[in-house]
């Protein structure tokens, strides 16, 4: 069974610029959650969706948004960048909601802001 | 609210040495515990997790972690270190208000010289 797939792996961008990142769960997951890694931040929750809802969001501004869609694919969308805004975009998908559930990672996106 | 502190961020080893990597919580409701690998330009790794039941747990590629409730850790060990565990090492807790969020404490670098 094929893990957790994020599209693209790097990407540059400059100060200003939108971004969408895209994250396919593993087949029959239907939970989606997204994170921020920084060498500063550490690791920081984004949002979690469930059946095509935002369930959980994390303490990111507005510039911060995502959807899922019927097939549990994720997307998420920054706009208008900034240069703190570079850093790994980790998305995990479980089979089902709830805290016990186990969160499989994807390799993540890379972003940087020039 | 959760909160994660791993106590040093890099811990070195010899091979064939002791792993202890540490790791204490906070939390108001009875936590999930988990701890995840990360391994250079990858996502993270689940080792093992508690959520309820025997307080040893035993993960993959050896690893064992005690939940101590009275201490409020959640300490990760092997028994004897390779060169292939030198790797960044995450602590997270979940709390059980049915939510998937993970909290993550900063991380601990291992590194295992031959």
């Amino acid at each position: 069974k094929a893990g957790v797939t994020q599209t693209p792996r790097y990407l540059i961008k400059t100060r200003g610029q939108q971004v969408t990142l895209s994250c396919s769960p593993i087949s029959g997951h239907r939970s989606v959650s997204w994170y921020q890694q920084t060498p500063g931040q550490g690791l920081q929750f984004l949002f979690e969706y469930f059946s095509e809802t935002q369930r959980n969001k994390g303490n990111f501004p507005g510039r911060f948004s995502g959807r899922q869609f019927s097939n549990s694919r994720s997307e998420m969308n920054v706009s208008t960048l900034e240069l703190g805004d570079s850093a790994l975009y980790l998305c995990a998908s479980s089979l089902e909601v709830g805290a016990k559930n186990i969160q499989y990672f994807g390799a993540g996106t890379r972003l940087s802001v020039l | 609210a959760q909160s994660v502190t791993q106590l040093g961020s890099h811990v070195s080893v010899s091979e064939g040495a002791l792993v202890l990597l540490r790791c204490n919580y906070s939390s108001s409701v009875p936590p999930y515990l988990f701890w995840y690998v990360q391994y250079p330009n990858q996502g993270l790794q689940l080792l093992l997790k508690y959520t309820t039941g025997a307080t040893l747990v035993k993960g993959i590629n050896g690893f064992e972690a005690e939940f101590k409730k009275s201490e409020t850790s959640f300490h990760l060990t092997k028994p004897s270190a390779h060169m292939s565990d030198a790797a960044e090492y995450f602590c997270a807790v979940s709390d059980n208000t049915g939510f998937q969020k993970l909290v993550f404490g900063t991380g601990t670098r291992l590194l295992v010289s031959p």
